[in-house]
């Protein structure tokens, strides 16, 4: 059975800095991963994601980073700004034609002014 | 940018009672999800549809729920006789053919 982890569990950083997220899974057959990220109240919505081909993918400020056999994934957010505070999930696709992802339980970041 | 919108955002309903969860997804999505998530843990998969049937479902999609898309636009999640347990936030997806999951904002389900 698919475990997805995610440490730490909550994270404060002046703004401004570079910060990375972890996310860690226990088998390493998966077709995809992806991040999200979920405001208060809200959905989630997602940043990236990575095919199980690939080693990274970059959007903007966000740079994230798949490595299948240790099982493990980052997210990596430059210059961190307030509007970056939410809870950041990852979550992993095992195979093609599999529909359902295995969420981790998130971290939940927070941008200081 | 097209959304996924959830209807209500909260609904109160008593332990056996019969809830409704509204979705409407986005319009030339052909792949749509329910998920949920329990005050502070994980999200969790109920149910995948495609094509007019059930895809895929976890364990926790037993007999009391059930889903339809009775026509274009609208797919529902129906708890038939709902438990203390059933309390949670529900999120519905959809996606088209690439992997991008878009998400509703979710109906928070207490009950009572």
């Amino acid at each position: 059975k698919q475990e997805v982890t995610q440490i730490p569990a909550a994270l404060s950083v002046p703004e401004g800095e570079n910060l990375v997220l972890n996310c860690s899974f226990t088998d390493s057959a998966i077709y995809n991963l992806q991040w999200f990220r979920q405001d208060p109240g809200k959905g989630l919505t997602s940043l990236l994601l990575i095919q199980s081909s690939q080693r990274e993918q970059t959007s903007g400020r966000l740079n994230a980073s798949l490595d299948k056999s240790s099982g493990r994934s980052t997210l990596y957010i430059a210059a961190s700004q307030p509007g970056d505070s939410a809870t950041y999930l990852c979550a992993v696709r095992r195979y093609f034609g599999n529909e359902k992802l295995t969420f981790g339980t998130g971290t939940r970041l927070t941008i200081i002014p | 940018e097209p959304e996924v919108t959830q209807t209500p955002s909260h609904q109160v309903t008593q332990m056996g009672q019969e809830v409704i969860l509204r979705c409407v997804p986005i319009s030339n999505h052909l792949y749509f999800y329910w998920y949920r998530q329990i005050l502070g843990q994980k999200v969790e998969f109920l149910v995948s549809f495609y094509n007019n049937e059930i895809s895929e479902k976890s364990e926790i999609f037993d007999d009391q729920f059930s889903v339809e898309r009775p026509d274009g636009s609208n797919f529902t999640l129906k708890i038939r006789s709902t438990k203390l347990e059933d309390s949670a936030m529900y999120f519905c997806a959809s996606r088209r053919t690439n992997e991008k999951l878009f998400f509703g904002s979710g109906t928070q389900l207490s009950v009572l």
